[in-house]
């Protein structure tokens, strides 16, 4: 049972470029989460999906940054226009449909914008 | 987005020494407390689920008490030894998870 698959493990763009991360949740979960870690802080909160529903984008900026778990295939964070903010890594977790079994981390998405 | 709170933010503590640190909760549509462990340049490892106030796990040197009535949980280590130097945090699942900022623990040899 393979974890949980994030690609690319390192992304660079360029200052107005659109970057797509990947996550493959564990085989069996429909809940997704994407974190942002930026430079010397903890894990921010950005959206959480279910198979083809947005939950909760509440921690997700309202422009640029788009989000989408669709039926078959693996979720999808998309940021358009990237900006040198935008430098992070990008952590996604899933886990099974009870929220109070844990979830399991990817090993992250490491976005540098130059 | 709920507020989960965990202090210290760093702690240093020398080999040999038992350590603890704190997070705090909102006691309201509580499901579930995680704590997981996270080493630089890794991908956050799941430690503990606690769901039952007054629980209490323990794997290895590591435990962890809750107290879902005040909104808190206690993560223990006896005896720190360098390996156990990472970034230890804990979330809240209600409908979601919600990570607090993690305490960043040093063993110093």
């Amino acid at each position: 049972n393979a974890g949980v698959m994030q690609n690319p493990r390192h992304l660079v763009r360029r200052r107005g470029q659109e970057a797509r991360l990947r996550c493959s949740p564990m085989k069996g979960h429909s809940h997704v989460y994407w974190y942002r870690q930026l430079p010397e802080e903890g894990l921010k909160f950005m959206v959480y999906l279910q198979k083809e529903n947005i939950i909760d984008e509440s921690g997700m900026p309202k422009e640029r940054f788009s989000a989408e778990f669709p039926k078959e295939g693996p979720s999808i964070l998309r940021i358009q226009q990237v900006v040198r903010g935008d430098s992070a890594a990008y952590f996604c977790a899933s886990s099974p449909l009870e929220v109070n079994t844990e979830a399991f981390f990817g090993q992250g998405t490491r976005l540098t914008v130059v | 987005i709920l507020n989960v709170e965990q202090s210290p933010q760093s702690l240093h503590v020398q080999e040999g020494d038992s350590t603890n640190f704190t997070c705090s909760f909102p006691s309201s549509n509580f499901y579930a407390l995680h704590w997981y462990r996270w080493e630089t340049a890794k991908s956050p490892e799941a430690l503990f689920v606690m769901t039952l106030n007054g629980d209490e796990k323990k794997k290895g040197r590591i435990s962890a008490t809750l107290n879902t009535k005040e909104g808190y949980s206690y993560l223990y280590i006896k005896g720190s030894q360098p390996e156990d130097s990472a970034t230890y945090l804990c979330a809240f699942s209600g409908n979601q998870f919600y990570f607090g900022t993690g305490t960043s623990l040093t063993v110093i040899p």
